[in-house]
């Protein structure tokens, strides 16, 4: 089954900060997070495997909760650049991975 | 430049024709996935491939076919028995490492549109 996420879309003002949930019915192994912008390919921001932990990068960070299966992006002190389209991918104990059907981000000046 | 091609970059066909869509990458990566991409909705998984000569079937398989012959290549063939074929069609490959999945790089996409 494919991961739901949420918020479906989110409009912010730059500098201001979001959460994107990504939750699955199955048992994990890891999650994936990608961005795309429009027109472009998806860009790998972050994996995280089973053990609960919490991944960053700069501004943007995620954690994982195998035991509730669910995931969340955090994006701090947002700028123009995080506009795109957010997508969870999951992996489960069969190694099958599924996407969910995303969320646009857009930031605003 | 390392990287992952995908062509044609738009791909117009009739109803009932087979079309093969191209996918190289020079990243020395063992793995390679196709997703195809609908409006408004996430990535569904085709086919993907982890060594040359094999391959395992996505969540979308019917209607497609694949083959990987080498490993730098792994075209991917849109049957007439595929249903709806309009659609975005992107390409990733990848290390191999802990499970099959890891982090995915991807190619342009090849827009197909069937009339």
């Amino acid at each position: 089954q494919q991961p739901v996420q949420s918020p479906q879309a989110v409009i912010l003002r730059e500098g201001e900060d979001a959460v994107i949930n990504c939750s699955s019915s199955k048992a994990l192994y890891s999650v994936h997070w990608y961005r795309q912008k429009h027109g472009e390919a998806p860009v790998f921001l972050m994996i995280l495997l089973k053990g609960g932990e919490q991944k960053g990068h700069e501004k943007i960070s995620a954690s994982f909760n195998e035991k509730k299966q669910q995931s969340s992006l955090y994006l701090t002190a947002s700028q123009l650049s995080y506009s795109g389209t957010y997508f969870c991918g999951t992996v489960n104990n069969n190694n099958d991975m599924r996407f969910g059907a995303g969320t646009r981000l857009t930031v605003k000046p | 430049d390392g990287g992952i091609t995908q062509s044609p970059k738009y791909l117009f066909r009739k109803e009932g024709q087979n079309v093969t869509l191209s996918c190289e990458q020079n990243l020395n990566h063992d793995a390679m996935y196709w997703y195809r991409q609908d409006p408004g909705q996430g990535l569904r998984l085709i086919y993907y491939s982890q060594i040359v000569n094999d391959f395992q079937k996505g969540d979308i398989a019917e209607g497609y076919s694949v083959s990987r012959e080498k490993k730098e290549s792994f075209p991917l063939t849109v049957t007439s028995a595929q249903k709806n074929p309009t659609a975005f069609y992107l390409c990733a490959s990848s290390i191999l490492g802990q499970g099959a999945f890891n982090e995915q790089f991807f190619g342009p996409g090849t827009r197909l549109t069937v009339l």
